[in-house]
């Protein structure tokens, strides 16, 4: 079955930081991969995707690339601000069902 | 864009009271969706619906039931509250088959006490 394994959190960083929170899966099929930001009290927004394989999702400043060859969809940012502050899910979709699969969710803290 | 709308930011209920959630979406979504999240377990898919009356179980749906009567609402129904259930409730949408390429939208969220 579909599976993503997220780093756990929570990740701490100061502002201006370089970030990195990594993103595993297994799937059957070629999947679509999401990273989803969850700011607090809130739902989820979608962050950015990629539905095939090199493919580089961006937004915001944060880009993450999908890599067949290691299943990895890590997320990145250059410079993290305090309002980056939130809770990311890393999730795929497949052709096999219509349900994604979600990540437990890595919360990051930035600090001044 | 496509907007999910859920009808309480926050409840507060009690013990074997039935509670209705309620969520609507206002592009012609064929696939809704009900999650509970709590800490350390993530997103846990309680039940989904792929068109109207149609309904199917998620990852854990006891003590809960859905309707759809209508294509764009989607109602989660706690039968008799119990204090387990205390969660923020997440309700989502999706497109019929670009659910893949398109993902889901979230509505913002209800977060249910029970006491």
């Amino acid at each position: 079955g579909n599976s993503v394994t997220q780093m756990e959190g929570p990740v701490t960083l100061s502002e201006e930081a370089f970030l990195t929170i990594n993103c595993t899966y297994t799937a059957t099929g070629y999947p679509s991969l999401f990273w989803y930001v969850q700011y607090p009290g809130e739902g989820l927004q979608l962050l950015l995707k990629a539905t095939k394989a090199d493919d580089k999702g961006s937004n915001k400043g944060f880009e993450a690339t999908y890599r067949k060859e290691t299943t990895s969809f890590h997320l990145e940012k250059g410079s993290v601000q305090v309002s980056d502050s939130a809770v990311y899910f890393c999730a795929l979709g497949t052709g096999t069902a219509s349900k994604l699969t979600f990540g437990t969710g890595t919360r990051l803290q930035v600090t001044l | 864009d496509v907007k999910v709308t859920q009808s309480s930011r926050y409840l507060v209920k009690r013990t074997g009271e039935k509670v209705f959630l309620e969520c609507v979406q206002d592009m012609d979504h064929e696939n809704m969706f009900w999650y509970r999240q709590d800490p350390g377990l993530g997103l846990r898919l309680i039940y989904f619906s792929y068109d109207v009356k149609m309904k199917e179980k998620g990852d854990i749906p006891e003590g809960y039931s859905v309707s759809r009567e209508k294509k764009e609402r989607f109602s989660l129904i706690l039968e008799s509250a119990s204090t387990n259930q205390t969660s923020m409730y997440l309700c989502a949408s999706s497109l019929q088959g670009m659910y893949v390429t398109e993902g889901y939208t979230f509505g913002s969220g209800t977060r249910l006490t029970v006491v």
